[in-house]
């Protein structure tokens, strides 16, 4: 079963507009990290954020803020006033503490934004 | 350097070829992993290993093989390519805690 759901498949934007990545977690473990990574057009990935389960506190660095929902399973993205280098795919991941699951990513499908000027 | 190192970055092959990825980092880590990424299914795992002597399968492992040649080393090996491998793969190192993943640059490989 997917453990991690990104139901947004494309979002396009106009430079400046904001935009929110939603994410949808699952997982039986107390004990767990989320990460949002970045793949612009050039292939390699990007470490965005992690995030622990004990820290519900919402987080901003720059343009980008992320708003983690225990109880609704949610880490969601935005990015404030977009600009066209904003333009990737972005990927959002779980890792759980479980015995041989430490550090073993699972990744959502990702979402493409695309930013237009 | 990149503490992650990936080679090929790039490789075109035929089907029924052999062919190894290769994967080497300087992180010191003794978790090591890879991933194939393919549009609109996000990166599976295919293997990994926890140090030298632990290799495990992971989601999608049939077709793959691997080998930890040593603590820095962890190569991909396609015993007879098939055009459906086509992919971007991707070698990580973790720590033991698992916190943070690093990624190598990426393999773009096709299978023709």
């Amino acid at each position: 079963a997917q453990k991690v759901t990104q139901a947004q498949t494309e979002i396009s934007v106009v430079e400046k507009e904001d935009v929110t990545l939603d994410c949808v977690y699952e997982t039986r473990d107390t004990t767990y990290y989320l990460f949002w990574y970045k793949q612009p057009p050039s292939g390699e990935l990007v470490f965005l954020i992690r995030r622990n389960s004990f820290d519900e506190q919402n987080e901003i660095s720059g343009r980008y803020s992320w708003n983690f929902q225990k109880s609704t399973s949610s880490f969601n993205f935005t990015i404030t006033a977009s600009q066209v280098v904003d333009s990737a795919v972005y990927f959002c991941a779980l890792s759980e503490e479980a015995s041989d699951s430490w550090g073993k990513l699972q990744f959502g499908a990702g979402t493409q934004v695309v930013v237009t000027p | 350097d990149a503490d992650v190192t990936q080679t090929p970055r790039n490789r075109i092959t035929k089907t029924g070829k052999r062919i190894m990825l290769e994967c080497s980092q300087t992180k010191g880590h003794d978790r090591m992993y890879w991933y194939r990424q393919d549009p609109g299914l996000g990166l599976r795992l295919i293997y990994y290993s926890f140090d030298v002597k632990d290799i495990n399968k992971g989601e999608i492992s049939d077709g793959y093989s691997v080998s930890r040649q040593a603590q820095a080393k962890f190569s991909l090996s396609l015993e007879s390519a098939i055009p459906n491998q086509t992919a971007l793969y991707f070698c990580a190192t973790s720590d033991f805690g698992g916190a943070e993943a690093f990624f190598g640059q990426g393999t773009r490989l096709t299978v023709v």
